[in-house]
């Protein structure tokens, strides 16, 4: 069975601090793993994908299978970055995609 | 707008009553889930269909669940029998042929009394 734990329900950081969020997942094959991000009000969107391998809004996430992580950085926080952060994975051939729980980011000005 | 729309938006209904959820897609994706969110959790996969054809569907699905989506286009979800477990936000989302990213409706919130 595949499972997504994100650890932390609340982040606070200060403005300009660097940002991680972290996400471990289990599953047997190769996961797809990505991350999604609900602004207030907003419908959850997606902001990045790990084979994509790209930088969005200056967030990176790289997947280390031996440790089964896919963390979500960035260096720098912005005050915009507060946000809802949902790690996700997507087993190969099927279509369920598999969320955590989430993680609340605060960017404190 | 022409991302996912759900409607309603939000609905009360007394435990045992029917509800229905319709979610129409982006146009011409022709892939759709629908997923539950409860407080204080991710989104849970509920279904998925691939044009009409309904091919994966979770446990979560019980026999009081259905979905459609009989012309490949809109799909609802038919909640028989509400019990107040069932409240929760009923997410859809679409995502098109050969495409890599999935987008989300607004949700469609239930509460069960």
């Amino acid at each position: 069975a595949q499972r997504v734990t994100q650890p932390e329900k609340l982040l606070s950081v200060f403005k300009g601090a660097p940002v991680e969020l972290k996400c471990n997942y289990s599953y047997s094959g190769s996961p797809e793993l990505f991350w999604y991000v609900q602004y207030s009000r907003q419908r959850l969107q997606l902001l990045l994908r790990h084979i994509s391998r790209e930088s969005i809004k200056g967030f990176t996430a790289d997947l280390n299978k031996g440790e089964t992580s896919f963390h979500l950085k960035k260096p720098f926080a912005q005050e915009e970055d507060s946000a809802m952060y949902y790690c996700a994975l997507r087993s190969g051939g099927y279509q369920k995609v598999t969320f955590g729980t989430g993680t609340k980011l605060q960017v404190i000005p | 707008d022409t991302g996912v729309s759900q409607d309603p938006r939000h609905k009360i209904t007394k435990r045992g009553q029917n509800v229905t959820f319709r979610c129409d897609p982006i146009s011409e994706h022709n892939r759709l889930y629908w997923y539950r969110q409860t407080l204080g959790q991710g989104p849970e996969f509920l279904t998925y269909f691939q044009n009409e054809a309904q091919l994966e569907k979770s446990r979560l699905l019980s026999d009081r669940f259905s979905a459609e989506r009989p012309k490949g286009s809109f799909s609802t979800l038919e909640i028989q029998r509400t019990e107040q477990g069932d409240s929760a936000m009923y997410l859809c989302a679409s995502r098109g042929v050969g495409g890599n990213t999935i987008y989300f409706g607004e949700g469609s919130w239930l509460t069960v009394v």
